[in-house]
C-alpha cells in the first residue's frame, strides 16, 4: 500500500542535542512538507520542498534544518537552537507542487524534552 | 494576512443525528479549500474538497458548502456515528495550506 512513514513514533532529546526525524513516502510525489503541531491547535508550517535538492522555509523554520537528496525522503533535524522542541511532528507530502491537490500524512513523532 | 478559523472549538452531537462544522476564512486570494479528519495520536486524514467555482460538493455521508459571500465554509456529516469522534480542520490552499485551530466532535450515545 502507498503512503507516508514516519518514524519513531516517539522521540525524546536531550538538552543540547540534534534529533533527527524519518519521512518517507512512496506515493512519488513531488512535494513534501513538515508541520509542527501543538496540543490543541492547528499545524504550522515548518519547511516544504516541491522538488529533490530543492526547500523553502515555512512559517516557523528557526531551530529546524531539512534535506531533500532523494524523492521519497525528507528528513527534519530539530537542532540544539529550538528552545521548544516538544511537540506532535507530522509529514505530508502532495502530488501538486503549488498546492492545489490533497496533502496525505504520516501518522506523527512525538518529541519531548528529557 | 490570510486566516482560517473554525467558530467552535466542540462540538457535542447525538448519535444518528446530523454534525455541521463550520470554518470562516479571511480574504479570497485561495480557491481550493479542503477538510481534514484527525483522530487522538494520528495524522490528519483527507475528508474532502471543494473548489471556489463550486458551491457544493458531496462525499460519501459528508458535504461541504462554500458561500464566497460572506467567506465561509462548513462541513456536514450526515447521520453522525461514534467512528466520526475526532478533530476536524479546515485548511485553504494559496501555495501552503493555511489551517484553522480544528472542532473537536464529541459523538454522544
Amino acid at each position: 500500500d502507498g503512503g507516508i512513514t514516519q518514524s519513531p513514533k516517539y522521540l525524546f532529546r536531550k538538552e543540547g542535542q540534534n534529533v533527527t526525524l524519518s519521512c518517507e513516502q512512496n506515493l512519488n510525489h513531488d512535494a513534501m512538507y513538515w508541520y509542527r503541531q501543538d496540543p490543541g491547535q492547528g499545524l504550522r508550517l515548518i519547511y516544504y520542498s516541491q522538488i529533490v535538492n530543492d526547500f523553502q522555509k515555512g512559517d516557523i523554520a528557526e531551530g529546524y534544518s531539512v534535506s531533500r537528496e532523494k524523492k521519497e525522503s525528507f528528513p527534519l533535524t530539530v537542532t540544539s537552537a529550538q528552545k521548544n522542541p516538544t511537540a506532535f511532528y507530522l509529514c505530508a507530502s502532495s502530488s501538486d507542487r503549488v498546492g492545489f491537490q490533497p496533502q496525505h500524512f504520516g501518522d506523527g513523532t512525538r518529541l519531548s524534552i528529557l | 494576512g490570510e486566516s482560517v478559523g473554525l467558530h467552535l472549538p466542540t462540538l457535542s452531537v447525538q448519535e444518528g443525528d446530523n454534525s455541521i462544522i463550520n470554518c470562516a476564512y479571511s480574504n479570497s486570494a485561495s480557491d481550493y479549500f479542503i477538510w481534514y479528519k484527525q483522530e487522538s495520536g494520528k495524522g490528519p486524514q483527507f475528508i474532502i474538497d471543494i473548489r471556489s467555482n463550486m458551491d457544493k460538493r458531496q462525499g460519501q455521508r459528508v458535504t461541504v458548502l462554500l458561500n464566497k459571500t460572506v467567506k465561509h465554509l462548513s462541513l456536514q456529516i450526515a447521520a453522525t456515528q461514534p467512528g466520526d469522534s475526532a478533530v476536524y480542520f479546515c485548511a485553504r490552499a494559496n501555495y501552503q495550506l493555511i489551517w484553522g485551530a480544528g472542532t473537536k466532535l464529541i459523538i454522544k450515545p
